[in-house]
């Protein structure tokens, strides 16, 4: 149980253009899904929590108009970067958390997004 | 805002050997300290957590210690085998809030 899915895997896009990154919790409703970027080496950073029909909360630093966030449903979040940049490549993770789960505090993973802009 | 610390940045040992890697927080609020593996390129994998209302946690050979009056956590591993090389991170929560990460230590188990 608690599987969480991210499609695509990895993404290869030409500088200017959008890419769509969808999270899905696959067994379970997630009423908060949660963002993060990583970059080679690094760790994980927050970029923004989504919640289930109502905008996202972004984190400091992160552009809301470039890192668009949609909730629309309890087992789906989506991520577009609008106009992508070289330096927004690396590795997407999205994480959700179970709406019925007795702690609410237990985060699961996605296997994540490698984006490459060109 | 939270904010957490994790040492070592790297750590090598021996195969057999133990492990010890640290966190330390900053908002006393935090309630839950989990623990992640995460091999390269895939995602952090939960391999043990702990809650507020308890001091230590063992899971074979995993354990995990909370001080809270410390704001301090660590995450053990005995009997050291080669498939324990990774990056882990510790991370600070609590219910209805993200996870914050520590930095991440990459440990290296030798045969």
């Amino acid at each position: 149980g608690a599987v969480v899915s991210q499609h695509p895997s990895w993404v290869i896009c030409k500088s200017g253009t959008s890419v769509k990154i969808e999270c899905r919790s696959l067994d379970f409703q997630a009423t908060t899904m949660f963002w993060y970027r990583q970059f080679p080496k690094q760790s994980l950073m927050l970029m923004a929590t989504s919640n289930e029909g109502s905008k996202a909360t972004y984190e400091q630093g992160v552009e809301k108009d470039k890192f668009l966030i949609n909730h629309a449903s309890l087992t789906l979040s989506t991520l577009t970067v609008t106009s992508a940049h070289p330096e927004d490549s690396s590795f997407y993770i999205c994480s959700a958390r179970d709406r019925v789960a007795g702690f609410t505090d237990t985060q699961y993973f996605g296997p994540g997004t490698r984006l490459t802009v060109l | 805002g939270e904010n957490v610390e994790q040492h070592p940045s790297t750590l090598s040992v021996q195969e057999g050997d133990s492990a010890v890697i640290k966190c330390t927080y900053s908002d006393s609020a935090s309630n839950y300290f989990p623990w992640y593996k995460q091999e390269l390129g895939k995602r952090p994998q939960l391999i043990i957590d702990i809650r507020s209302n308890v001091g230590e946690k063992k899971d074979q050979r995993i354990a995990v210690t909370l001080n809270k009056t410390a704001k301090h956590f660590s995450l053990h591993i005995t009997e050291t085998q080669p498939e324990d090389s990774a990056v882990y991170f510790c991370a600070v929560g609590q219910a209805g809030t993200a996870l914050i990460f520590g930095k991440g230590t990459t440990l290296s188990v030798s045969s």
